[in-house]
């Protein structure tokens, strides 16, 4: 299993720019999750899901938009960065009442 | 907030040292998870204890609950310098608005001196 993967690694974006972070999970977990984690700071949840095809909103949802059309697959989308929106994007997959698992992150800098 | 609270923020010790972090929250909980981070990287679970169950080990990691005063902690036994990390806490809940959410603290900074 690969467990959770996340595309891409890194970006560096500019001001206005839009882009999608793709999350999957290829262990059939109901639930998934995008963080942000800014330096010296703790996770904060951006939006999560349930199931396919449900999204719901966490902590810091404002600039970002999730779809979630496959069960394995989480998008995150950016439709106009800002600078505030560097940071490192965690996500991550569980099933209810379980351990949750992350993948390695993205690293995303905006100009 | 039900967010976990870890204490102390921060820990430095020497190796060989026992290290021991807290968490508490606010509300009942279905479980309560502990993960580790190495800097730069994603987090990793480390153990995870229900609400009905009072301690749990995993080689030389002790996490207990205390549900009645709604608090936890993690025993880390003859401490490395791999084990310098941030540690996080996060509960639970497991129902109604709440359900699917994982309540993370701000973590605890561990650092292991050889």
């Amino acid at each position: 299993n690969a467990g959770v993967t996340q595309t891409p690694k890194f970006r560096v974006l500019k001001t206005g720019q839009s882009m999608t972070l793709l999350c999957a999970q290829d262990m059939n977990h109901e639930y998934m999750y995008w963080y942000r984690q800014d330096p010296g700071m703790g996770l904060r949840l951006i939006h999560y899901s349930v199931g396919e095809g449900t999204t719901a909103k966490g902590e810091v949802p404002d600039g970002y938009n999730v779809s979630r059309l496959k069960k394995q697959n989480f998008l995150l989308g950016l439709e106009s960065a800002a600078p505030s929106q560097t940071s490192v994007y965690f996500c991550a997959s569980r099933r209810r009442q379980e351990t949750q698992y992350f993948g390695p992150g993205t690293r995303l800098l905006v100009l | 907030s039900q967010q976990g609270e870890e204490d102390p923020q921060a820990l430095s010790i020497q190796e060989g040292e026992n290290a021991t972090m807290n968490c508490s929250y606010k509300t009942s909980i279905n479980n309560l998870q502990w993960y580790r981070q190495n800097s730069g990287r994603g987090l990793v679970h480390l153990i995870l204890i229900r609400s009905n169950e009072r301690e749990k080990h995993s080689g030389r990691l002790r996490v207990t609950l205390d549900t009645s005063k709604k608090s936890s902690s993690l025993l880390i036994t003859a401490s490395r310098a791999a084990d310098t990390a941030s540690y996080f806490c996060a509960t639970d809940l497991d129902r109604g608005s709440t359900l699917g959410r994982l309540y993370f603290g701000r973590g605890t900074q561990l650092t292991v001196w050889p």
